[in-house]
C-alpha cells in the first residue's frame, strides 16, 4: 500500500517547455488535489477533483491544467512554464471532501529556468 | 473567505519544554480544523484534527490541540519536545461547502536546541 505516489521527484526546465506531474493513489479515494508550496506562504491549492470526472479551480489555477485520468490518477500539466512556476508541488488524496483527512504525496520539486 | 495565520515563523526551543504553537482561523461557519506536521524534504503528515465534540483533541506523537471558538484559535501543545520534533507545523481549517478545500497557514519551523 504505497498511499499516494508522485513522480517525477525532482525537474528543471527552461521557460515555455511544458511537462506533466504524474499522481497516483491506491486507497480508493474520491477526491484529488494539487498544491503548491512556496516559502513562506504554505500550501496553495491548484486544482481540485471531488470526484471521478469531475475537476474544479483552487486558489491560484492560471499557468496550470489538470486531468482526472481515472479515480486513482490525478495529473497537472504546465503548458508554457514560468520562472514564477518554481516550486514543490504537492499531490494529496481524501476519502471524500469535507473533514476528511487528506494524505499527501512526497512532494516533485521544480525549478524553472 | 476562510484564511489562517500562524503568528510565529520560526520556533526555538529546548530538548525537554513545552511547546505552544499557534493558529488563528476566519471560517464563517464551523471549520474542520487540522495541524500537518513536515520533515525536510517530506511530504506532510497528519497530527491531530478537530471536526466537533471536546474541544481538547489529542493526536500523535504526543500532541494535543485545543479549539477554542470564542479566539477563532486552534494552537498546538506538547508537554515536552524530543529533538525528533524539529521540523516545519502548518494549521489548515476547512469546511463543508468548501468541500475537501483546505486553506493553510504559512507554517511555524521548530528548531530543537540539545
Amino acid at each position: 500500500n504505497a498511499g499516494v505516489t508522485q513522480t517525477p521527484k525532482f525537474q528543471v526546465l527552461k521557460t515555455g517547455q511544458s511537462m506533466t506531474l504524474q499522481c497516483a493513489q491506491d486507497m480508493n479515494h474520491n477526491s484529488m488535489y494539487w498544491y503548491r508550496q512556496d516559502p513562506g506562504m504554505g500550501l496553495r491549492l491548484i486544482y481540485y477533483s471531488a470526484s471521478e470526472g469531475t475537476t474544479d479551480k483552487g486558489e491560484v489555477p492560471n499557468g496550470y491544467n489538470v486531468s482526472r485520468l481515472n479515480k486513482r490518477e490525478f495529473s497537472l500539466r504546465l503548458e508554457s512554464a514560468a520562472p514564477s512556476q518554481t516550486s514543490v508541488y504537492f499531490c494529496a488524496s481524501s476519502e471524500r471532501g469535507g473533514p476528511n483527512e487528506q494524505f499527501f504525496g512526497p512532494g516533485t520539486r521544480l525549478t524553472v529556468l | 473567505a476562510q484564511s489562517v495565520t500562524q503568528p510565529d515563523i520560526h520556533i526555538t526551543v529546548s530538548e525537554g519544554a513545552s511547546l505552544e504553537l499557534r493558529c488563528n482561523y476566519s471560517y464563517g461557519a464551523t471549520p474542520y480544523l487540522f495541524w500537518y506536521v513536515q520533515s525536510p524534504g517530506q511530504g506532510l503528515q497528519l497530527l491531530l484534527k478537530y471536526f466537533s465534540g471536546d474541544t481538547l483533541v489529542q493526536g500523535i506523537k504526543g500532541f494535543e490541540a485545543e479549539f477554542k471558538r470564542s479566539q477563532s484559535s486552534f494552537n498546538l501543545r506538547k508537554p515536552s519536545v524530543h529533538w525528533s520534533d524539529a521540523a516545519e507545523y502548518f494549521c489548515a481549517v476547512g469546511g463543508g461547502t468548501s468541500y475537501g478545500k483546505l486553506t493553510f497557514g504559512q507554517g511555524t519551523i521548530l528548531t530543537v536546541h540539545p
